[in-house]
């Protein structure tokens, strides 16, 4: 069965410094893609950044990356330049291309930016 | 396009109530989702549906019902409330396996329940 795991609980970064975030899974499948969540205080899940295993190409959006080892079953988060807005709750998740479409996340990073 | 819709935001229920959790898409997708998020955890997903008509359980579906007579709604049934089932509801869609960003989940604001 695939897991997600983020052993991250909890990280601080100083506003307009860069942070990491990390997840690993576990999985058998070739083909899959790889989602960053965020959860922000209002509770509303929002989709971050999406990666497509087959790509050996870094998804990147705005001040959003990811590093993505399918070797090593790695998909981290950096966040650049962070934002005080930037200060949620971050979730990795994993879906496969089958049809049941079943996503499964990880428990989350809280992610605190000190000003 | 509203996106994924739901109501109520917030209900206060009695043990042994029942009530039932509306959601709604207006994207057109096959796929519908619940999931439940408990305080400092994950989501989990309850049920699922792949299409009017079609409904599977996922991790957690003791205690709930659900239907999808529509496309565009898919009720979630809590029928005899208990205070385990106290916790934040997420309704989510996606457009299933058509290609580019269809895959990926969009999901409502939450609803949360409180039992008492």
């Amino acid at each position: 069965a695939q897991t997600v795991t983020q052993s991250q609980p909890e990280m601080s970064v100083q506003e307009a410094e860069t942070v990491t975030l990390s997840c690993t899974y576990d999985t058998s499948e070739s083909d899959y893609y790889l989602f960053w969540y965020k959860q922000p205080p209002s509770r509303q899940m929002i989709l971050v950044i999406r990666q497509e295993a087959y790509k050996q190409q870094n998804a990147t959006e705005n001040r959003f990356s990811v590093n993505f080892q399918k070797a090593a079953k790695s998909f981290s988060l950096k966040i650049s330049d962070s934002q005080l807005g930037d200060a949620a709750m971050y979730f990795c998740a994993y879906r496969t291309t089958n049809r049941d479409d079943k996503i499964i996340f990880g428990k989350g990073t809280r992610l605190h930016i000190l000003p | 396009n509203a996106g994924v819709t739901q109501t109520p935001k917030f209900r206060i229920l009695k043990i042994g109530q029942s009530m039932t959790l509306q959601c709604a898409q207006d994207m057109n997708h096959n796929y519908m989702y619940w999931y439940r998020q408990d305080p400092g955890m994950g989501l989990k997903l309850i049920y699922y549906s792949v299409g009017a008509g079609i409904t599977d359980k996922g991790e957690v579906p003791n205690g709930y019902n659900v239907s999808r007579s529509t496309t565009e709604d898919f009720p979630l049934r809590l029928e005899l409330a208990a205070p385990s089932q106290t916790s934040v509801y997420f309704c989510a869609s996606s457009g299933g396996l058509a290609g580019g960003y269809q895959e990926t989940q969009y999901f409502g604001p939450g609803t949360r329940l409180l039992v008492l």
